[in-house]
């Protein structure tokens, strides 16, 4: 099946620093790629959607200057957060999806858990 | 917008069958799908639906009915593994989903 890496696996950094996050399809190309957030024993909130070469597509109510997304190939995107503060600290899980029957499904990444003190 | 329903928490013995329930509203609809995720692990695919009707995966079926924006997850043969929490969501123009708020199913001995 297809494989989605995601790294690092757990970061924890102080407040004001910035975090960048690799999603990697690693057996495919991925034409679409997603970033999620996900509290604890919430669901998953899709922050943006991002096809390669361009700009990604965020969600109401998330800053694009803050997280920013980076789509440069077909096998990585990138979520960067910027100017971190506790409050981002949360699960963030990138997924990917192919084209034809793959973009029936997502395929998720291990997910990074992301701690800001 | 787009809408998901599912129960929050649904208990079973193991060895038995559940459904769980999603009721969606979206427009520009395009498939069902439903994802496991075990705590503190990433969701995993389980199955999609574009058209009317029951597919079967295994002790898994998912199904169906675009007319009623309605589907379930039907899991058999319970076992203690399959406790986790099972999400629903819409495929919409094309590209975008959406995740229902997730069903955590507890399975007891």
């Amino acid at each position: 099946g297809a494989v989605v890496s995601q790294h690092p696996s757990w970061v924890i950094c102080k407040s004001g620093t910035s975090v960048k996050i690799e999603c990697r399809s690693l057996d495919f190309q991925a034409t679409t790629m997603f970033w999620y957030r996900q509290f604890p024993k919430q669901s998953l909130m899709l922050m943006a959607t991002s096809n390669e070469g361009s700009k990604a597509t965020y969600e109401q109510g998330v800053e694009k200057d803050k997280f920013l997304i980076n789509h440069a190939s077909l096998t990585l995107s990138t979520l960067t957060v910027t100017s971190a503060h506790p409050e981002d600290s949360s699960f963030y899980i990138c997924s990917a999806s192919g084209s034809g029957s793959l973009g029936n499904e997502q395929f998720f990444g291990p997910g990074t858990r992301l701690t800001v003190l | 917008g787009q809408s998901l329903e599912q129960p929050s928490e649904v208990t079973a013995v193991e060895g038995a069958i559940v459904q769980i329930n999603c009721t969606y509203q979206t427009s520009g609809f395009y498939g069902l799908s439903w994802y496991q995720q075990h705590d503190g692990g990433a969701p995993t695919f389980l199955s999609y639906n574009a058209l009317d009707g029951l597919e079967e995966t295994g002790r898994f079926s998912s199904f169906l009915s675009r007319s009623d924006s309605y589907g379930y997850l039907l899991l058999q043969e319970l076992q203690m593994k399959d406790s986790a929490s099972y999400f629903c969501a819409v495929r919409y123009n094309f590209n975008k989903f959406y995740f229902g708020s997730g069903t955590k199913l507890n399975v007891k001995p």
